[in-house]
């Protein structure tokens, strides 16, 4: 499968601070980025959709000015959470949907996943 | 908004087939099964898809019954290194279209045992 690629893997920042996340798609162009958050021992919660040039759209509950997604070109897309705080300590994890793969019934747009980044808020 | 109901853990000796149920009682027609796992602190890793069809890959094989409201991954000679949680997914998917977006439930942590 193709390969999606975070960093950094993980984060320690302070209360109040910025912290961004790159998601790039290392061997396929992505038309769609999806980014998704996960507590502990809790499943992934999707947090926001991002395509190609034009703005993310947000799962309902998600506060796009603390959550500030760029995707300006087909290989990269980047996580902002403003102000972050210790409520924000969680899992980051990036996907990936590209173009097309195969043919036959594999004839649409798959999608991987990045490993994950673990931020941490003091 | 999973629309599936999975165990929330099985457990399965090494060398043995493990075989992860899921429910789908609301699956629409042009919705497909999807499995992923992720391993602990790693993200989701594909495992297989099928529409209606029963599929069979280097991974794992994945039974749909005929009425399409339920299925069964199954993972032929399980080792150490199955150990994750297992996702079952619904999504709509249009051949050459984009597909739907994937959403989460609280999948089926499986443990494989020595």
């Amino acid at each position: 499968g193709a390969v999606v690629s975070q960093h950094p893997s993980w984060v320690i920042c302070k209360s109040g601070t910025s912290v961004k996340i790159e998601c790039r798609s290392l061997d396929f162009q992505a038309t769609t980025m999806f980014w998704y958050r996960q507590f502990p021992k809790q499943s992934l919660m999707l947090m926001a959709t991002s395509n190609e040039g034009s703005k993310a759209t947000y799962e309902q509950g998600v506060e796009k000015d603390k959550f500030l997604i760029n995707h300006a070109s087909l290989t990269l897309s980047t996580l902002t959470v403003t102000s972050a705080h210790p409520e924000d300590s969680s899992f980051y994890i990036c996907s990936a949907r590209g173009p097309g793969f195969g043919s036959g019934r594999d004839s649409y747009n798959e999608q991987f996943f990045g490993p994950g980044t673990r931020l941490t808020v003091l | 908004d999973a629309k599936t109901t999975q165990p929330t853990s099985m457990d399965c000796a090494e060398g043995r087939a493990a075989n992860l149920p899921c429910n789908h009682s609301t699956i629409s027609g042009n919705e497909y099964v999807y499995w992923y796992r992720q391993i602990h602190s790693q993200g989701p890793q594909y495992i297989i898809h099928g529409l209606k069809n029963n599929e069979t890959n280097e991974m794992a094989s994945l039974i749909i019954t005929e009425d399409r409201k339920s299925s069964t991954l199954i993972l032929p000679h399980a080792t150490l290194r199955d150990t994750a949680v297992y996702y079952c997914i619904v999504r709509v998917a249009r051949r050459g279209s984009t597909l739907g977006r994937l959403y989460f439930g609280r999948g089926t942590q499986l443990t494989v045992w020595p």
